[in-house]
């Protein structure tokens, strides 16, 4: 089955304490992006990457990371998190970043919390 | 300033009754505009991308249309399990970012 997984589904940790939430797609998807959904604020893009060892910044960067050493794998790295990264995030892939087979396929989501 | 904005921010229908959801962009460049789907506690699931002025898609009761400042997404008696959240998004040229609306909340009650 088509599908993008992430790991964590939920997770609360403490400020400061670095975490990790994994991000893989199965469908050879060149295009992989993060967001962060927050109420009244909608869906905003905080990284993407068009392909292996290409990332670039979305809207919200500032205090993320992330890798594309994979081509299946886009994991997203907060070195520090602080109780405004609280969020509810999602991961998307896509075949390729732009064009007509641009449609976007969304994992379940990880909530976080940050106390 | 890339934009995206959707109206209205609810919209509570009973069964049948007909309606439409708005999303109107300024962006420089439009790559191509998305419709999704989203269900509480879920992922946005995708339904629709249009990519120039005039083109229409239709699937079941859904029905989206694109002009060169505005999208609207025709709901046609509309039926509960198509309560959901309705998101819009929009891509520029540059890069591969979606930028998306804040969402329209749809309840249909039966």
């Amino acid at each position: 089955e088509a599908q993008v997984t992430q790991n964590p589904r939920y997770l609360i940790t403490v400020t400061g304490k670095k975490l990790t939430v994994t991000c893989s797609q199965n469908m050879n998807h060149e295009y992989m992006s993060w967001y962060r959904q927050d109420p009244g604020l909608g869906l905003r893009q905080i990284y993407y990457s068009m392909n292996v060892e290409v990332t670039d910044k979305g809207d919200v960067p500032e205090g993320y990371k992330v890798s594309r050493k994979e081509k299946r794998n886009f994991p997203l790295i907060l070195e520090s998190p602080s109780p405004n990264q609280t969020s509810l995030y999602f991961c998307a892939s896509s075949l390729t970043g732009t064009g007509v087979k641009n449609i976007q396929y969304f994992g379940a989501g990880t909530r976080l919390s940050v106390l | 300033e890339d934009q995206v904005t959707q109206s209205p921010e609810a919209l509570r229908l009973q069964e049948g009754e007909s309606s439409s959801l708005n999303c109107s962009y300024t962006v420089s460049g439009l790559r191509g505009l998305f419709w999704y789907r989203q269900d509480p506690g879920k992922g946005p699931e995708f339904l629709f991308t249009l990519y120039s002025a005039g083109e229409e898609k239709e699937k079941e009761r859904l029905k989206a249309t694109l002009t060169k400042k505005e999208s609207f997404l025709h709901i046609t008696a509309p039926k509960p399990e198509d309560s959901a959240t309705y998101l819009c998004a929009v891509q520029a040229r540059q890069g591969g970012k979606l930028i998306f609306g804040q969402g329209t909340e749809l309840s249909v009650k039966p």
